[in-house]
């Protein structure tokens, strides 16, 4: 079982704070890191799916890096919101069709 | 476009009941995902399957059992509910081959008392 930890739990932020947090996760037998953004009372929505050492996507204000040599991805938030407030997953893929997903950074965003 | 429909959205069950959550997805996807979701521990696999007539099991298989007979439908069955099995199940569909995120259904919360 692929162990795959985010930091921090949670986070408080004051709006227009920039932040970003971490997802670790195994070197070896790695496959592919995806992000996904999930709001409360509903479901997670996929941010990034990377795949290559050195990878960098961008959403709006949301980006996200990625070193698989030594396991980790951070995910940036630039001028954070109020709307920006929910849980952050990252997961693993390790080349078998499953995902081992972490369990989340909490953010939330005060006004 | 409806993409992962789940139902119920919410029930609550007696011990010893047997139930079945439904999962449709209507974008053709080969791969489909259950998982539970539990306070502080994220999402934990319990089934998944890679086409129709194929299913595996997660991380956390005990206690349930999956089936896929089309590619649309990929329902979970709980044959005797426990109160370890109280949670959210969401359930998620990907296209198979090539990397790409999973699309999650709004989740069926289950209480069992």
């Amino acid at each position: 079982i692929l162990n795959v930890e985010q930091s921090p739990q949670s986070l408080h932020v004051q709006e227009g704070d920039s932040t970003n947090f971490t997802c670790s996760f195994p070197s070896s037998n790695f496959y592919a890191l995806h992000w996904y953004r999930w709001e409360t009372a509903k479901s997670p929505e996929a941010l990034f799916v990377m795949t290559l050492n050195g990878d960098e996507k961008k959403k709006g204000r949301i980006s996200a890096t990625l070193n698989t040599k030594e396991g980790y991805s951070y995910l940036y938030i630039k001028g954070s919101q109020p709307e920006d407030s929910a849980t952050y997953l990252c997961a693993q893929e390790g080349g078998s069709e499953k995902l081992v997903f972490g369990k989340g950074t909490k953010l939330t965003v005060n006004p | 476009n409806a993409g992962v429909t789940q139902t119920p959205k919410f029930r609550i069950l007696k011990i010893g009941q047997s139930m079945t959550l439904q999962c449709a997805q209507d974008m053709n996807h080969n791969y489909m995902y259950w998982y539970r979701q539990d306070p502080g521990m994220g999402l934990k696999l319990i089934y998944y399957s890679v086409g129709a007539g194929i299913t595996d099991k997660g991380e956390v298989p005990n206690g349930y059992n999956v089936s896929r007979s089309t590619t649309e439908d990929f329902p979970l069955r709980l044959e005797l509910a426990a109160p370890s099995q109280t949670s959210v199940y969401f359930c998620a569909s990907r296209t198979g081959g090539s990397v790409q995120p999973q699309h999650f259904g709004d989740g069926t919360r289950l209480s069992i008392l």
